[in-house]
């Protein structure tokens, strides 16, 4: 399978635990994108990398969150200090680098913080 | 600021008749647009897309319309199947975005029966 991968696939923690998720994008994809979604809503965007390089940051992705993708291929993100407000769907997504290229996305990590 | 929206929660169709699942957005410099199909545990799954110099584009037994005048998308599905029960989102590109980043509405839920 050649898509977008993400581990764990889910994943319980008990409120102030760090964790942090990991995504495998398709290979010749050097774009990189995270989102997060919660049940019956569509996916916010979160945070998105060119390579290495990460440019856009949303206002929903406060200090105790942190992403890396440190060369150029797969990806990490890292909560710290968890609430249960983080609960929710995280996904990955990879494109092309040419404009207006649709995002490929992977099955998610469900984080429930309890 | 942007939002992407659907009218309609809920869809039921018959198996075999056709869906029209419609979707309205705010930006107008929107350049371009995705439909996704999500069935539950996974993540959204690419449909068909279509960039705003088209009125039209079909793919295998799908077709998406778009109306730049009123701001309005519709993704039409012919010979509607069980496999089509899903939840489907459509989202878009603002115009001035160069990250690629795509904003999604809330969904429908495509309900199929038998």
């Amino acid at each position: 399978d050649t898509g977008v991968s993400q581990d764990p696939r889910h994943k319980i923690t008990k409120r102030g635990q760090n964790v942090t998720f990991r995504c495998d994008p398709i290979s010749e994809h050097n774009r990189l994108y995270w989102y997060r979604q919660t049940l019956g809503q569509g996916p916010e965007f979160l945070t998105y990398f060119q390579n290495e390089a990460q440019l856009e940051k949303s206002r929903l992705l406060s200090d105790r969150f942190s992403a890396e993708r440190p060369k150029g291929s797969f990806s990490t993100l890292e909560i710290q200090r968890t609430e249960q407000g983080d609960s929710a769907m995280y996904l990955c997504a990879s494109s092309h680098g040419q404009l207006n290229s649709p995002l490929h996305f992977g099955n998610g990590t469900r984080l429930t913080v309890t | 600021g942007e939002s992407v929206g659907l009218h309609l929660p809920t869809l039921s169709v018959q198996e075999g008749d056709n869906s029209i699942i419609n979707c309205a957005y705010s930006n107008s410099a929107s350049d371009y647009f995705i439909w996704y199909k999500q069935e539950s545990g996974k993540g959204p799954q690419f449909i068909i897309d279509i960039r705003s110099n088209m009125d039209k584009r079909q793919g295998q037994r799908v077709t998406v319309l778009l109306n730049k005048t009123v701001k309005h998308l519709s993704l039409q599905i012919a010979a509607t199947q069980p496999g089509d029960s899903a939840v489907y989102f459509c989202a878009e590109k603002g115009g001035s975005s160069n990250t690629g980043k795509l904003i999604f509405g809330q969904g429908t839920t495509l309900q199929v029966k038998p």
